[in-house]
């Protein structure tokens, strides 16, 4: 099955920084590749996706890129503030399939 | 909407004890997943459902059993609780299959001592 790593577990930044977290998957099949963050205590809710058919793809402050070749993918946050700071996961999967495959999170504090 | 509701938010089980998870959504979705969430750890998926009647394994699924006999519930069931199962249990629910974005649950933390 699918296996993604995600890097770092944890990522502490100042206000204002940019933060990067980054996920290596193992099954080329996968196509389709979800950001969920999760407040602490609070439900993980989708951030952002991205599908293979593209390379890159923004939401204001937020984005993610996606290498199909190397099987890696990245968010990207800029101007980070305070209620940034959460758990971030990034997760795997294909078009058709009924399991998401999550990374192990990374714990991003934004320091005021 | 409601959205998907979990109850209960807690629960403290002894060794061996049995108990119901329940979940239930108001968005009509087809779709409906149980998730557990260990320490520091991903969520993995313990079982899913396509649809009323139907359920199928996830990657983590001893221990555990589901039923559908509607769309809107999907209940998880322990039954013989073991301190392995200390964990956090998020249902969640999706249009589609997991391609399409997920919703979760508040989560019942659960605690077997």
């Amino acid at each position: 099955g699918e296996n993604v790593e995600q890097h770092p577990s944890t990522l502490s930044v100042q206000e204002g920084d940019s933060a990067v977290i980054k996920c290596t998957y193992s099954d080329s099949a996968s196509n389709y590749f979800p950001w969920y963050k999760q407040e602490l205590g609070k439900r993980p809710q989708l951030i952002i996706d991205i599908r293979s058919n593209v390379g890159e793809k923004k939401d204001q402050r937020i984005a993610v890129t996606l290498n199909k070749t190397a099987k890696h993918f990245s968010l990207h946050i800029t101007e980070t503030q305070p209620e940034d700071s959460a758990v971030y996961f990034c997760a795997a999967s294909q078009t058709g399939a009924n399991n998401l495959f999550f990374g192990t999170g990374t714990r991003l504090t934004v320091i005021p | 909407n409601a959205g998907v509701t979990q109850t209960p938010k807690f629960r403290i089980l002894k060794i061996g004890q049995s108990m119901t998870l329940q979940c239930a959504q108001d968005m009509n979705h087809n779709y409906m997943y149980w998730y557990r969430q260990d320490p520091g750890m991903g969520l993995k998926l313990i079982y899913y459902s396509v649809g009323a009647g139907i359920t199928d394994k996830g990657e983590v699924p001893n221990g555990y059993n589901v039923s559908r006999s509607t769309t809107e519930d999907f209940p998880l069931r322990l039954e013989l609780a073991a301190p392995s199962q200390t964990s956090v249990y998020f249902c969640a629910s999706s249009y589609r299959d997991s391609s399409y974005e997920q919703y979760f649950g508040p989560g019942t933390r659960l605690t077997v001592t």
